[in-house]
């Protein structure tokens, strides 16, 4: 069964736009979710995870519950931010991604 | 940071040959870790979550005397593609856990292998 839902495969913005990149997950317990960021060429990196409450480059996510949802949300995209986004949640030893999301901020 | 390592980075090997790809956590000791495949443009694919000193656990589909993984100590696990087909090209990525924790994974570089 997917656990995690990234509805969208690819999104595109224009720089200064506002950028939401969607997650869902599916999951009976207490969730640990994260967003992985991979740049074009580079390794996947952490970007944020939801118990540290952080903002990290200007996005922020929040664990909604009741929606079992943790979208990924940046008030103004810059152009730098364009790379593969993927959610993730993390049971246990398990760690299950979601099918990512290409974002391209267009300059 | 944590750091992974993978090595070899790019791979090229005859059909039918098999080749191992090294996974390394260079600073801290992983008791956990993953491997995954990714093709062209698209998302990562879970293959096997490989854990120190036992066998490790397969996804659905992944065919386990293809992808042979041992993880013989708590910072190094191989990935082993037996019998090599052009089909198996593909960018193998590792990721690791440090011990204790249940956070964060941390990535390698990845492993890109062609097949020829």
């Amino acid at each position: 069964a997917q656990r995690v839902t990234q509805p969208e495969k690819l999104l595109s913005v224009f720089k200064g736009a506002p950028v939401e990149l969607k997650c869902n997950y599916s999951y009976s317990g207490s969730p640990e979710l994260f967003w992985y960021v991979q740049y074009s060429r580079q390794r996947l990196q952490l970007l944020l995870r939801h118990i540290s409450r952080e903002s990290i480059k200007g996005f922020t996510a929040d664990l909604n519950k009741g929606e079992t949802s943790f979208h990924l949300k940046k008030p103004f995209a810059q152009e730098e931010d364009s790379a593969m986004y993927y959610c993730a949640l993390a049971t246990g030893n398990q760690f299950y991604f979601g099918t990512g999301t290409s974002l391209t901020v267009i300059p | 940071g944590a750091v992974v390592s993978q090595h070899p980075s790019w791979v090229i090997c005859k059909s039918g040959t098999s080749v191992k790809i090294e996974c390394r956590s260079l600073d801290f000791q992983a008791t956990t870790m993953f491997w995954y495949r990714q093709f062209p443009k698209q998302s990562l694919m879970l293959m096997a979550t490989s854990n120190e000193g036992s066998k490790a656990t397969y996804e659905q589909g992944v065919e386990k005397d293809k992808f042979l993984i041992n993880h013989a100590s708590l910072t190094l696990s191989t990935l082993t593609v037996t019998s090599a087909h052009p089909e198996d090209s593909s960018f193998y990525i590792c990721s690791a856990r440090v011990r204790g924790s249940t956070g964060e994974l941390f990535f390698g570089e990845g492993s890109r292998l062609t097949v020829l």
